[in-house]
């Protein structure tokens, strides 16, 4: 039972496509985030959700939109996907907002996104 | 501006022996930091964390040490044993950004 799952596993895709990456945690955590690793293996926050609302919104262009249909669903969206978007792609929950007390976050296995 | 870092790229040890992994940071407002392990094709899973008020904070075969003054933790895996050869990432989290901002990551192998 995966208690933070994410479809699909890989993603390749042309430029100027539009896609999107599902996620979905059974853990009953009120928080979700999107984090890129970037070819440098560096994990960036993108955005984070507590209970649907929208709490982080880093410096992500516009094309990046995520989707939180519920608590337990945080999908992204991205429009006309360009050769830099491609990553890897990590989902992740928490029960408290991440600061509160050092609170665990529990990642998605990851999509790895490429664009061709 | 990479606030936390990760020099060392990669580490071997032997099995049984220590495994002593670095990080260094350069925010002095992170109150909590935290440490994550990666096998591949996987997603990082937590492994042990600290409170910026402690000094070190010990979990059975894992031990985080924390040097305010010089910005600096480590983990050590004592004994090490194969199945710890993973990707460690170090982070650093402030109570007020409720995000965590990641190091690049350090490769451990611990070979048999």
């Amino acid at each position: 039972d995966t208690a933070v799952s994410q479809t699909p596993k890989y993603l390749v895709t042309q430029m100027g496509n539009d896609k999107s990456i599902k996620c979905e945690q059974n853990l009953g955590h009120d928080t979700m985030y999107w984090y890129k690793q970037d070819s440098k293996k560096f994990l960036k926050i993108m955005f984070s959700y507590n209970n649907k609302e929208l709490i982080i919104n880093e410096t992500v262009p516009n094309r990046f939109s995520p989707k939180s249909p519920d608590k337990a669903h945080l999908n992204l969206h991205i429009n006309s996907l360009e050769l830099g978007d491609s990553a890897v792609y990590f989902c992740a929950s928490s029960q408290e907002l991440a600061g509160k007390w050092g609170d665990t976050q529990y990642f998605g296995p990851g999509t790895r996104l490429t664009v061709l | 501006d990479q606030q936390v870092k990760q020099n060392s790229p990669s580490l071997s040890v032997q099995e049984g022996r220590i495994s002593i992994l670095n990080c260094d940071y350069t925010n002095s407002m992170f109150d909590y930091f935290l440490w994550y392990k990666k096998y591949p094709a996987e997603g990082p899973t937590f492994l042990i964390s600290i409170s910026s008020i402690k000094d070190k904070n010990e979990d059975g075969r894992f031990t985080v040490f924390l040097n305010k003054s010089a910005k600096h933790l480590s983990l050590h895996i004592v004994p090490s044993q194969p199945g710890d050869s993973a990707v460690y990432f170090c982070a650093g989290v402030m109570d007020s950004s409720y995000k965590l901002i990641f190091g690049s990551g350090t490769r451990l192998l611990v070979r048999p």
